[in-house]
């Protein structure tokens, strides 16, 4: 079975670090995976997804992942951090097991902490 | 295009009572799915409807279930509720389900259980 392992509840960078959130995957199959953030009160927007066409995937707002297999890790970086990346960062994937369905595990997310 | 709609946004129910949730997803998407939040679980899934069909469901209690209309607008129905039910409820929908597209969330339903 699929799960996702998201390294750290809370990372705190200054503005204009690096921001580098860790994710893992286990899945006996190639995954789909999905980084997700959530601002307060909101629901959940995309950032970019890996389905295997390329293992270096830009997503919006500045941020991008490397599907790493032998690591089993799916990373999400962003060079400079703006005050306006303060949000909780989810990693999930695909639960390919379960036939041609969108449903998503969820890692348990991490919150993004952005200092001036 | 509008995005996907909860409503309502915030309800505050008791123990022993029932609730309806609806969801209308993105003009055009037939694939609905509702995620549950909490601080301590995080994120699990509760259900995935396509065509009015129940095609995935998580592991919860026969006291959650769902339905979907031929307009593709959702609902879900948590019945005897518990303290435990409180909860950010999600919607997300998308065009036609998969294990690899996008799927766009709604801004949930909070749900109160006292």
């Amino acid at each position: 079975a699929q799960s996702v392992t998201q390294l750290g509840s809370h990372v705190s960078v200054s503005e204009g670090a690096l921001v580098l959130l860790r994710c893992n995957y286990s899945s006996s199959v190639p995954p789909y995976l999905f980084w997700y953030v959530q601002y307060p009160n909101q629901g959940l927007q995309l950032l970019l997804k890996y389905t295997s066409a390329a293992t270096l995937v830009k997503g919006i707002n500045g941020f991008e992942a490397e599907f790493k297999k032998s690591e089993t890790s799916f990373h999400l970086t962003k060079p400079s951090a703006h005050m306006s990346d303060a949000a909780e960062y989810f990693c999930a994937v695909s639960d390919n097991g379960s036939g041609n369905t969108g449903k998503l595990i969820f890692g348990q997310g991490t919150t993004l902490q952005v200092k001036p | 295009k509008a995005g996907v709609t909860q409503t309502p946004r915030y309800l505050i129910k008791t123990r022993g009572q029932q609730v309806t949730l609806s969801c209308s997803p993105i003009s055009g998407h037939r694939s609905v799915s509702w995620y549950q939040q909490t601080p301590g679980q995080g994120l699990q899934f509760l259900f995935e409807y396509f065509s009015e069909t129940q095609r995935n469901k998580g592991n919860f209690p026969g006291r959650f279930s769902g339905r979907q209309f031929s307009n593709s607008r959702s609902e879900m129905n948590v019945s005897t509720l518990e303290l435990g039910d409180s909860a950010l409820y999600l919607c997300a929908s998308s065009f036609a389900g998969g294990p690899n597209v996008e799927q766009f969330f709604g801004p949930g339903t909070r749900l109160t259980v006292l």
